[in-house]
């Protein structure tokens, strides 16, 4: 029983490239979520989904895009990336909404120069 | 402003002494309060839910207090284990989604 992984856990862009980052869960979690996180600014929220096929904007979604074709993934996209982006991602699921425990993968640094 | 506020720290603390920290949040209509943990760039892991009653969980008590928006975390008997970030996190007032604190920092010394 893995949890939660994340792929890649490093990567180092340049300005305009494009790169997906990829979250796995095998705890059947209907919920998942994307957040990013800077220093003295917390964990934001980028995107989320509420299920299989769906997907809804957090806090920061600007210059991100998400998929959740199966239950147990979901993906974000970085289509053209800027140095704004740089953080460290992380993604989290749980089983039901806010009043449910997040568990969260291990996080990809990501730099983009 | 920001939805939830937290003292960044550090606190810096002895072994065996005891440390508290408080939060306090903006939105009246939030109903899931939590403390969770972050250790030096790993991710964060739940430590306890907060109950309006006041919860325990050995050495570690989260307390809530609605009517002043506050929230608190009590560590007794500091261990070096402890040295953490501490995140106080509440859910959003639409339920699925939760709002994260900046942190507080502990360090723990021997």
């Amino acid at each position: 029983n893995a949890g939660v992984t994340q792929t890649p856990k490093f990567r180092v862009l340049k300005t305009g490239q494009s790169m997906t980052l990829l979250c796995a869960q095998d705890m059947n979690h209907e919920y998942m979520y994307w957040y990013r996180q800077d220093p003295g600014m917390g964990l934001r929220l980028i995107h989320y989904s509420v299920g299989e096929g769906t997907t809804a904007k957090g806090e920061v979604p600007d210059g991100y895009n998400v998929s959740r074709l199966k239950k147990q993934n979901f993906l974000l996209g970085l289509e053209s990336a800027a140095p704004s982006q740089t953080s460290v991602y992380f993604c989290a699921s749980s089983s039901s909404g806010g009043a449910h425990e997040q568990f969260f993968g291990p996080g990809t640094r990501l730099t983009v120069l | 402003r920001k939805e939830v506020e937290q003292d960044p720290g550090p606190f810096n603390v002895p072994e065996g002494a005891t440390v508290a920290f408080n939060c306090t949040y903006s939105n009246s209509a939030s109903q899931s309060f939590f403390w969770y943990r972050q250790d030096c760039r790993k991710e964060p892991k739940l430590l306890m839910s907060v109950y309006s009653s006041g919860n325990e969980d050995g050495r570690f008590t989260a307390q809530l207090n609605r009517a002043s928006q506050y929230i608190s975390l009590l560590i007794r008997d500091s261990k070096l284990s402890d040295s953490a970030t501490y995140l106080c996190v509440v859910n959003h007032e639409y339920g699925n989604k939760l709002v994260f604190g900046a942190g507080t920092i502990l360090r723990v010394k021997s």
